[in-house]
């Protein structure tokens, strides 16, 4: 079995301050991890994906996650925080890349 | 590429009547998925294709959903009859093998 967890539903940040939205997951085996993005009444777009190559992943629009094992994380970061960051996020865990099993969401407000 | 197309991008409907969505996959993707998306459950994969083939409807709610792909083109998620518990945005996304997962922009479906 798989699952995530992300442990804010909702985080609020001020412009040109770091972001950090936390995910932890559960996987049997070495899990294939997603960070998908999704903008008000638009489709899922991916961010970064991690498939057991290097541990830290950059993405697109300067994210960028860290593959933890010992601590069952992948946590999303940013540097500096755009207005146009504002939007519902996703962590995605998958085996094998079939199903995907999503998070429950965080979304990220800008103030600012 | 015009990306995973979906139609219509907005249904309203009556309970009881039939409702069909359609998707259109990206050329050369082989897999295609249907989820759907509430504000109680979040993103739920209802059904997966591989070559056209229905590999997992383990997702489906109940016998009123079907889901279709008569050729690799495109794909058809019907519900017949419609109830108000159904309304929610339906999501189809296609993939190539096993790469990443693609999302079309969805339809959101409202059953009065």
């Amino acid at each position: 079995a798989q699952s995530v967890t992300q442990l804010d539903s909702h985080v609020s940040v001020s412009e040109g301050t770091p972001v950090l939205l936390r995910c932890n997951y559960s996987s049997s085996y070495s899990p294939s991890l997603f960070w998908y993005v999704q903008h008000p009444n638009k489709g899922l777009q991916l961010l970064l994906k991690y498939t057991s190559a290097a541990t830290l992943v950059k993405g697109i629009n300067g994210f960028e996650a860290e593959f933890k094992k010992s601590e069952t994380s992948f946590h999303l970061t940013k540097p500096s925080a755009h207005m146009s960051d504002a939007a519902e996020y996703f962590c995605v865990v998958s085996l094998g890349n079939e199903k995907l099993t999503f998070g429950t969401g965080t979304r990220l407000t800008i103030i600012p | 590429d015009a990306g995973v197309i979906q139609s219509p991008r907005h249904e309203v409907t009556e309970m009881g009547q039939e409702v069909t969505l359609r998707c259109k996959p990206i050329s050369g993707h082989n897999s295609l998925f249907w989820y759907r998306q509430t504000m109680m459950r979040g993103l739920e994969l209802l059904i997966y294709f591989n070559n056209n083939v229905p590999i997992d409807d383990s997702g489906m709610p109940e016998d009123r959903f079907s889901a279709k792909m008569p050729n690799a083109s495109f794909s058809t998620l019907k519900i017949q009859p419609s109830e108000p518990r159904d309304s929610a945005v339906y999501f189809c996304a296609s993939r190539s093998g096993t790469d990443t997962q693609y999302f079309g922009p969805g339809t959101r479906l409202t059953v009065l």
